[in-house]
């Protein structure tokens, strides 16, 4: 199985500030590439799919970058609500796998 | 709206067998794949399984393959998973996941609430 792995797995990030997220792939799996953020007790929301589009109602400081094996999220002036946990998800290859997720605190 | 709602978890016995079922709502049911993500407490996503619209495709994780099945009803706008020889590590919350293609499998976009299983004796 294609392994998804993503650093940092903590981001200390300050309110106004930018944050950098990555992911690798084990192998291309192209552009088929997902990131999803996650708060504490609740449902993961998809952000991007195809590792650059923007889903529905997704802000538009939210932003995926990347091809084959090298992904990127970027989260510009990062808001009170960005503080969260980011995963990012290969739908290229079964089984489709996750990362090990970045979680992004307050610095 | 899409809606998703989890039901059937609860606490099992290791060995044990359980269902879960998902119904869904808010959209054309029939023509999306559905999937079924889990998490164990304090850990990160671990996809488990999918089905096709039609249910003519279905492929799972290599944790469960050949012990958890997936299927569902279109009459009834619902999946389902079935769970057999559950183990101490299939403790976890498991969440209903609408794919975000219609009739294509990919990655998913609506998720439920989830449904909690865990497996102790």
């Amino acid at each position: 199985e294609i392994v998804m792995t993503q650093s940092p797995a903590t981001l200390s990030v300050s309110p106004g500030e930018s944050a950098t997220l990555s992911c690798r792939a084990s192998q291309s799996v192209n552009s088929n590439l997902a990131w999803y953020q996650q708060k504490p007790g609740q449902a993961p929301r998809l952000l991007i799919y195809g590792a650059s589009s923007r889903a529905t109602g997704i802000p538009a400081r939210f932003s995926g970058s990347g091809s084959g094996t090298e992904f990127t999220l970027t989260i510009t002036t990062l808001q009170s609500e960005d503080f969260a946990a980011y995963y990012c998800q290969q739908s290229n290859t079964w089984p489709l796998t996750f990362g090990g997720g970045t979680k992004v605190e307050i610095k | 709206q899409v809606q998703l709602v989890e039901s059937g978890g609860g606490v099992v016995q290791p060995g044990r067998s359980l269902r879960l079922s998902c119904a869904a709502s808010g959209f054309t049911f029939s023509s999306y794949g559905m999937h079924w993500v889990r998490q164990a407490p304090g850990k990160g996503l671990e996809w488990v399984a999918v089905i096709s619209y039609d249910g003519s495709e279905k492929y799972f994780a290599d944790s469960v393959r050949g012990r958890f099945t997936i299927s569902r009803d279109n009459s009834k706008n619902t999946i389902y998973l079935q769970m057999t020889s559950l183990r101490a590590e299939d403790t976890a919350v498991y969440y209903c996941v609408k794919d975000h293609s219609i009739v294509v499998l990919t990655n998913g976009d609506y998720w439920g609430q989830g449904t909690l299983v865990t497996v102790s004796s």
